[in-house]
């Protein structure tokens, strides 16, 4: 299996202030059909997840501008420009690339 | 709008036998993928497995075959995630999740097994 690994593991953040998460692959996750399957999820607290961004830099429907993605290959980033009270969560990078999928570790975002 | 609703909590005794459902709505359910998801008391997310209603077509993740079954009934739009004889270590939330991707989320199933 691929093997996704976050950090930080906890990232506490002034409101309004950015706010960035890095994930990195065991491999490359570029598949055979040129895309490559990142995705990053929210997790609020007491919530099911819910999908942020896919295929490394698309927002999904209704998420919010401040939130944006970047990488290639096995290096990947999840950016917050502004945080807000509602961001408060778990976050998770997840590679679709290869069966089974994975998921990182999960990265707690708190208000200082 | 896509929906996903799935089945009421759960409180069974080890050994017993359970099956959870996923219903989908909104979208077409024979041609997306459905996948399942564990979440363990305080815990990260782990992806069990994942069918296509349109022909049945499963896949398990190893750390996961032999221990679940993962069905649908696509002439009422769902899935299903069974297991023959619960642990205690089965204690966790389930989700089930569209698509290959994973881009909609059912609110999950909680499921606790206890003696």
């Amino acid at each position: 299996d691929i093997v996704m690994t976050q950090t930080p593991l906890s990232s506490p953040v002034t409101l309004g202030q950015p706010a960035s998460i890095s994930c990195r692959s065991s491999e490359s996750l570029v598949h055979s059909d040129g895309d490559t399957y990142l995705s990053w999820l929210q997790q609020r607290p007491g919530q099911p997840p819910r999908l942020l961004i896919y295929k490394i830099s698309n927002r999904f429907s209704g998420i919010p501008d401040r939130f944006s993605g970047s990488g290639a290959g096995t290096d990947f980033t999840l950016k917050i420009s502004r945080v807000e009270a509602e961001d408060v969560g778990v976050y998770y990078c997840m590679q679709g690339t290869q069966f089974p999928h994975t998921f990182g570790g999960g990265t707690k975002v708190e208000i200082k | 709008e896509v929906q996903l609703v799935q089945s009421g909590a759960e409180v069974k005794k080890p050994g017993q036998s359970l099956k959870i459902s996923c219903k989908g709505s909104g979208y077409s359910f024979t041609t997306n993928w459905i996948g399942w998801v564990r979440q363990m008391p305080e815990k990260g997310l782990e992806w069990m497995g994942i069918i296509y209603p349109g022909d049945s077509d499963t896949r398990y993740s190893p750390s996961f075959q032999g221990q679940v079954t993962i069905s649908a009934d696509k002439s009422i739009s769902t899935a299903y995630l069974q297991w023959s004889s619960l642990r205690a270590s089965d204690t966790a939330m389930y989700y089930c999740v569209r698509g290959w991707g994973g881009d909609y989320w059912g609110p999950g199933t909680l499921v606790t097994v206890s003696s």
